[in-house]
């Protein structure tokens, strides 16, 4: 079984400023992959990054990049330069990686508001 | 623009109405799935089809029924929902290889029942 904690129900940071989101998971499978997922008042949920557990190089996507701690089982996402479109709720996810499996494990969520 | 389409985007209906959520995508993708969502809170897996086969059932109640009737195509019919049903309802689609692609997701449909 997996599970994913995100620790911090909500935050906020000034437009323009970098936050991280921090996302800590437990998983006793050996390939997997990790997705931060974006889900603003419009509600579609958008992949933002994902992260092969068997890479040891940190994704990045423009303004988005995640700290990827293998041994801590820590994946936290930075946002740099925020946007005032980044206000959304993110989700991290976990999946196994083994064939015929489709199930995402969620996280409960951080609430994240860019202040103007 | 989403590539996964849902209709209609609200739906608002009484407990002994029968109606049906639609969900559409494109990219050619065999996994489609759906998901329950209430506020605040992260999305839960109802259903999952694989080559438009039934592959997991969340322990759903019957008063919701999946039906894959081709590739592209997913529906869910709803028949006698309880008002703790209202939530949004998100569709899902990924390729079921062995490199898992990650799920494209739809809008939604917000549903309300009376």
């Amino acid at each position: 079984a997996q599970t994913v904690t995100q620790s911090q129900p909500e935050m906020s940071v000034q437009e323009a400023e970098t936050v991280t989101l921090s996302c800590t998971y437990d998983t006793s499978e050996s390939n997997y992959y990790l997705f931060w997922y974006k889900q603003p008042p419009s509600r579609q949920m958008i992949l933002v990054i994902r992260q092969e557990a068997y890479k040891q190089q940190n994704a990045t996507e423009n303004r988005f990049s995640v700290n990827f701690q293998k041994a801590a089982k820590s994946f936290s996402l930075k946002i740099s330069d925020s946007q005032l479109g980044d206000t959304a709720m993110y989700f991290c996810a976990s999946k196994y990686s083994g064939a015929g499996s489709y199930q995402l494990t969620f996280g409960k969520g951080t609430k994240l508001s860019v202040i103007p | 623009d989403t590539e996964v389409t849902q209709t209609p985007k609200h739906l608002v209906m009484g407990m002994t109405n029968k109606k049906s959520l639609k969900c559409e995508q494109h990219m050619g993708h065999r996994a489609m799935y759906w998901y329950k969502q209430k506020a605040k809170k992260p999305p839960e897996l109802m259903f999952v089809y694989s080559y438009e086969k039934l592959s997991i059932n969340e322990s759903v109640p019957s008063r919701f029924s999946p039906e894959c009737p081709n590739s592209s195509l997913l529906n869910l019919h709803l028949h006698a929902l309880q008002p703790e049903d209202s939530a949004l309802y998100l569709c899902a689609s990924s390729q079921p290889d062995r490199l898992p692609q990650p799920q494209h997701f739809g809008d939604g449909t917000r549903l309300s029942i009376l």
